[in-house]
């Protein structure tokens, strides 16, 4: 059974881009959640969606932003990219809510 | 709102002996809780999770950890440590959904 995928693995952007990461949850999940992890903050919670619909949000501005398509792959995007955004961004999909929740690898992104 | 405070930024054991790593929780309800292991430039890899039922938990690995109700801990232990088990460790406490809050992490050095 294939896991999460992540793509890309590793992205390079100049400030004021944007930037869109892909995820493809686990065949059946439902649940796609993201989180954000760097040296200074750690693991932070972005946003969670189930079934399409975003059912939690964590503290981050505006210029993040996500969806989740009918077959439950999901997209993240960042607008107006800050040298701050530079991150290993973490997708995590679940079967349904409060079921664990398994990670891929991870999309590095450098913002220069 | 939830928090996980991880005792600890650094721990260094030697190979075979006990490995403890320390995590108390606050939670306004009865929590899930987890560990996650993250080796350098991967995802993160569930070790074990409490939801309900027997507190201690028995995961992948040899890990198991004890959920603490009265001390508001959740602790992770191996018996023998394995230089294999040398990664970043992560404990998180989950109470709305798929939401996972975690701990700043405990990397863990084995020493031949």
């Amino acid at each position: 059974k294939a896991g999460v995928t992540q793509t890309p693995r590793y992205l390079i952007k100049t400030r004021g881009q944007q930037v869109t990461l892909s995820c493809s949850p686990i065949s059946g999940h439902r649940s796609v959640s993201w989180y954000q992890q760097t040296p200074g903050q750690g693991l932070q919670f972005l946003f969670e969606y189930f079934s399409e619909t975003q059912r939690n949000k964590g503290n981050f501005p505006g210029r993040f932003s996500g969806r989740q398509f009918s077959n439950s792959r999901s997209e993240m995007n960042v607008s107006t990219l800050e040298l701050g955004d530079s991150a290993l961004y973490l997708c995590a999909s679940s079967i349904d809510l409060n079921t664990e929740a398994f990670f891929g690898q991870g999309t590095r992104l450098t913002v220069v | 709102a939830q928090s996980v405070t991880q005792l600890g930024s650094h721990v260094s054991v030697s190979e075979g002996a006990l490995v403890l790593l320390r995590c108390n929780y606050s939670s306004s309800v009865p929590p899930y809780l987890f560990w996650y292991v993250q080796y350098p430039n991967q995802g993160l890899q569930l070790l074990l999770k409490y939801t309900t039922g027997a507190t201690l938990v028995k995961g992948i690995n040899g890990f198991e950890a004890e959920f603490k109700k009265s001390e508001t801990s959740f602790h992770l232990t191996k018996p023998s440590a394995h230089m294999s088990d040398a990664a970043e460790y992560f404990c998180a406490v989950s109470d709305n959904g798929n939401k996972l809050v975690f701990g700043a992490g405990t990397i863990l050095r084995v020493k031949s």
